[in-house]
């Protein structure tokens, strides 16, 4: 059963025209994490949703942002996007980030090109 | 600074074989610190999660260790197979989580 879904898989886009990424979860988690990940590198965390509160990354470019309508569903926006912008964007959801055990679930990812 | 090392970075290993990755950590506060497994073009997959208090824990084949005193960590595979090519990742939870860049691991027939 699919928990965190992540749509498109794949999505192309133009220098400079905005896109948004997609991701729903059935797990009614608390908390919705945005990460970027570029070829052999770890993931970097963008910014994440503790139910409706927001978190920003410091170093996290003004040129993404982020909207939660409600609990299931989390968008990606980048206004603009940069050649360096392309990379797989990886979705994740956890209960309780108090928790020892806070496990995050990862969706299979968006991997975004940038023309 | 907060930090997870993995060694080695790639590693190429023949079907059947054992290997053992490594990770060192300079993580505070600790919380736990976690397996995961990262098919080329998919999101991560939770293998192991081990607390301050756990040394060992076993998922099949996969079986993780931790040593809270020297901040290290091991991921022993058994009897490795071809679906086992994938990165592997050691993440550390602290206040949030900390990523290390993982090992890519290749199971070759």
């Amino acid at each position: 059963d699919a928990m965190v879904i992540q749509n498109p898989r794949y999505q192309v886009t133009q220098f400079g025209k905005p896109v948004t990424l997609s991701c729903s979860q059935t797990l009614n988690h608390n908390v919705m994490y945005w990460y970027q990940q570029k070829s052999s590198q770890a993931p970097k965390l963008l910014f994440h949703y503790y139910d409706k509160d927001f978190n920003n990354e410091a170093d996290t470019p003004d040129n993404f942002q982020s909207r939660r309508p409600n609990t299931s569903f989390c968008f990606l926006d980048i206004r603009s996007p940069g050649l360096g912008d392309a990379a797989m964007y990886l979705c994740a959801t956890s209960r309780d980030p108090g928790s020892s055990y806070n496990e995050q679930f990862f969706g299979p990812g968006t991997r975004l090109t940038v023309l | 600074k907060n930090q997870v090392e993995q060694s080695p970075q790639s590693l190429i290993i023949l079907e059947g074989k054992n290997c053992t990755l490594q990770c060192n950590y300079t993580v505070s506060p600790f919380s736990n610190l976690r397996w995961y497994k990262q098919d080329t073009g998919r999101g991560p997959v939770s293998l192991t999660i081990m607390t301050f208090s756990e040394n060992t824990k076993s998922n099949g084949r996969y079986t993780a260790t931790l040593d809270a005193d020297t901040k290290q960590s091991s991921l022993h595979i058994t009897a490795s197979q071809l679906s086992d090519s994938a990165s592997y990742i050691c993440v550390v939870t602290s206040l949030k989580l900390i990523f290390g860049t993982g090992t890519r691991l290749q199971v070759f027939p």
